[in-house]
């Protein structure tokens, strides 16, 4: 499966404990996204990089977040002191970036976390 | 600040049935319009419109932008039981590439 890969599926933890959630994009892809996505809305823009520059932050993204992608590929996502309003499904994309090459982003499974 | 409203938010039709989805958006700059399909899990490209296309259709589905009214349908015929999930429409503007979402619209296609 070459498609955008995310790790954990779904994580569990309690209030102020940090979590860390990877992305996986697909191969030379070189944008990655990050959303956020609660039930009944639609996802919601955090953060995006071109290759391993963070291009984009969602004034949304409080200083709890905070995102990598140190070598250009995989990327992860950090947030410090979970608060249970962080109960969300994190989704990943990724698209091309290259001139001339269609860009729609293609999305990862997503992790779903749950702050107790 | 970008906004995408759909309508309606949620539809009941029989197998078989014609459906529209309707898309409205504001955007600076308009660059491209999205429609996603989204069962139990992530998103699933579907369509994408720029200035350069105004329609798309792949099977069953088509869409159109129409952007004096900036908006979009979303069409799907003969409508089947798995068809039924939530269709996202997204607009990205010129000068950024994340998407702006809509609610979605829930579709559910019964027998």
């Amino acid at each position: 499966d070459t498609g955008v890969s995310q790790d954990p599926r779904h994580k569990i933890t309690k209030r102020g404990q940090n979590v860390t959630f990877r992305c996986d994009p697909i191969s030379e892809h070189n944008r990655l996204y990050w959303y956020r996505q609660t039930l009944g809305q639609g996802p919601e823009f955090l953060t995006y990089f071109q290759n391993e520059a963070q291009l984009e932050k969602s004034r949304l993204l409080s200083d709890r977040f905070s995102a990598e992608r140190p070598k250009g590929s995989f990327s992860t996502l950090e947030i410090q002191r979970t608060e249970q309003g962080d109960s969300a499904m994190y989704l990943c994309a990724s698209s091309s970036g290259l001139a001339g090459v269609r860009n729609e982003q293609f999305f990862g499974p997503g992790t779903r976390l749950t702050v107790l | 600040e970008d906004k995408v409203v759909q309508s309606p938010l949620s539809l009941v039709v029989h197998e078989g049935d014609t459906v529209t989805l309707n898309c409205s958006y504001e955007v600076t700059n308009f660059r491209s319009l999205l429609w996603y399909k989204q069962e139990k899990k992530a998103p699933t490209f579907l369509f994408m419109l720029t200035s350069s296309g105004i329609e798309k259709k792949s099977g069953r589905l088509s869409s159109i932008l129409d952007k004096k009214e900036l908006s979009s349908i979303l069409n799907i015929t003969a409508t089947q039981t798995g068809d039924s999930a939530i269709y996202l429409c997204a607009v990205c503007g010129a000068g950024s590439y994340q998407l702006t979402f809509g609610k979605g619209t829930k579709l559910s296609v019964i027998p």
